[in-house]
C-alpha cells in the first residue's frame, strides 16, 4: 500500500501564477483533508471531505479551492498565489469508526515557496 | 470549539533524560485523544492514542493518560535516545464529529548524546 501520496515534494511559484496540489491514497477513507504548517503555527486546516462530492471549509480557506470527484483523489488549488501561501502542504486521510478515535494518515508534503 | 494547547519548545535533553510534553484540551462531548510525531523531512504519523478517560495510550516506549477531571494528555517518556528528536503535536477527534483531528502548534524536541 501506496498510503497518501502528495505530489509535487517542492515548488516554487511566480506571484499571481495557479497551480494544484495533487493528493491521493489508496485506503479507501472516506475523510480527506488539507493543511498548511508554517513555524510557530502548527497545523492549520485549509479544506476538508467527508465523502465524494462532499468538501468544507477549515480554519484557513481563503486563496484555495477544493472538489472530491472521487474516493480516492482531493486535489487543492491555490488560484492566484500569493508569498502568504509559502508554507509546507500535508494531505491528510482517515476512516470514520464509530464515535470518533481514528488516527489520520499524512502525505510527506508539499514545499512551495512563492517568490 | 475545540482547541488543544501545548507546551512551547524547543524542549532540549540530554540523552537517557526523562521527558515530559504537556497537553491540555478544550473540547464538547468525550473526545478520543492522539500523539503525533514528525521527523525532520517528513509527515507525521501516530504515537499513541486513547479513546476514553483513564485509557493510557502507548508505543515505543512513550506513554500518555486521558485525564478527563483535568483535560489532560501528557506525553511522557523514561529515557529519550537521539533518535526521538522530532516535533510531536497533540490532537482530538469529537466523539461523532468529522474525523478531521484538531491539532496543537507542536513541541520541538532535541536530544544530545
Amino acid at each position: 500500500n501506496a498510503g497518501v501520496t502528495q505530489t509535487p515534494k517542492f515548488q516554487v511559484l511566480k506571484t499571481g501564477q495557479s497551480m494544484t496540489l495533487q493528493c491521493a491514497q489508496d485506503m479507501n477513507h472516506e475523510y480527506m483533508s488539507w493543511y498548511r504548517q508554517d513555524p510557530g503555527m502548527g497545523l492549520r486546516l485549509i479544506h476538508y471531505s467527508v465523502g465524494a462530492g462532499i468538501t468544507d471549509q477549515g480554519e484557513v480557506p481563503n486563496g484555495y479551492n477544493v472538489s472530491r470527484s472521487t474516493t480516492e483523489d482531493f486535489p487543492l488549488r491555490l488560484l492566484s498565489a500569493a508569498p502568504s501561501q509559502t508554507s509546507v502542504y500535508f494531505c491528510a486521510s482517515s476512516y470514520g469508526e464509530g464515535a470518533g478515535g481514528t488516527e489520520a494518515f499524512f502525505g510527506q508534503g508539499t514545499r512551495l515557496t512563492v517568490v | 470549539g475545540n482547541s488543544v494547547t501545548q507546551m512551547e519548545g524547543p524542549v532540549t535533553l540530554s540523552e537517557e533524560a526523562f521527558l515530559t510534553i504537556n497537553c491540555t484540551y478544550t473540547a464538547t462531548g468525550y473526545p478520543s485523544l492522539f500523539w503525533y510525531v514528525q521527523y525532520p523531512g517528513e509527515g507525521l504519523q501516530l504515537l499513541l492514542k486513547a479513546t476514553k478517560a483513564d485509557d493510557k495510550g502507548s508505543n515505543k516506549g512513550f506513554e500518555a493518560t486521558y485525564r478527563k477531571e483535568t483535560t489532560s494528555f501528557h506525553l511522557e517518556k523514561g529515557s529519550v535516545q537521539v533518535s526521538d528528536s522530532a516535533v510531536y503535536f497533540c490532537a482530538l477527534d469529537a466523539s461523532g464529529g468529522s474525523y478531521i483531528p484538531t491539532f496543537g502548534r507542536g513541541t520541538s524536541l532535541i536530544v544530545h548524546p
